[in-house]
């Protein structure tokens, strides 16, 4: 099965508004966890990471936050734009991964204005 | 523009046929990552080279195949094509073989009919 998932397939959200997309992971070893944008036709763009030797970590308008106990990662993005509609996903490396990312599946974001 | 490149673009053949999609890095990027994206499986990852070695494999099948060449353009090649293996196929690349941000490059469409 999938390492890593999403809660929910589709967030609607309006311009202006924060978004959160959430994410549950299963490898409690893993080291790292990343965000990648995926916008139509195109390929996934990095957002924001994180190692698991941290809580947070901010960015331009995007925040990561990772729960180790729960093993849960969210991504906050501020003030939510037209331009942010993206499918988006989270992605881990587990260690005995090497270096390759397992992805979730997915959360598309809609920014309606 | 992620500074990776993918050709061709899109590729459609027929059953049983074999194609050969090619991937650049980024500039000094040693790491090359192939991906496999499907409707029902999402991103998956299928093969990492360093430098022109193996480093690790994940979910290929033993029908497809890849190398890295020394001017470290990767190349993965996709034999006996069933209609299953008709999906995006995106290369990232990376500076080291550890922990990081992946470039990910445009993506190849495959479409087997």
């Amino acid at each position: 099965g999938e390492s890593v998932g999403l809660h929910l397939p589709t967030l609607s959200v309006q311009e202006g508004d924060n978004s959160i997309i959430n994410c549950a992971y299963s490898n409690s070893a893993s080291d790292y966890f990343i965000w990648y944008k995926q916008e139509s036709g195109k390929g996934p763009q990095f957002i924001i990471d994180i190692r698991s030797n941290m809580d947070k970590r901010q960015g331009q308008r995007v925040t990561v936050l990772l729960n180790k106990t729960v093993k849960h990662l969210s991504l906050q993005i501020a003030a939510t734009q037209p331009g942010d509609s993206a499918v988006y996903f989270c992605a881990e490396i587990p260690r005995e991964a090497g270096t390759a990312l397992i992805f979730g599946k997915g959360t598309t974001l809609s920014v309606s204005s | 523009d992620s500074g990776v490149t993918q050709t061709p673009k899109h590729l459609i053949t027929a059953t049983g046929q074999r194609v050969t999609l090619r991937c650049s890095p980024r500039s000094e990027d040693l790491s090359v990552y192939w991906y496999q994206q499907s409707l029902d499986q999402g991103l998956q990852f299928l093969i990492h080279y360093y430098n022109g070695e193996e480093r690790a494999k994940g979910n290929i099948l033993e029908r497809f195949s890849a190398q890295q060449f020394p001017d470290l353009h990767s190349e993965l090649n996709l034999s006996s094509l069933e209609l299953g293996d008709s999906a995006l196929y995106f290369c990232a690349s990376s500076p080291g073989s550890g922990l990081g941000e992946q470039f990910f490059g445009p993506g190849t469409r495959l479409t087997v009919l």
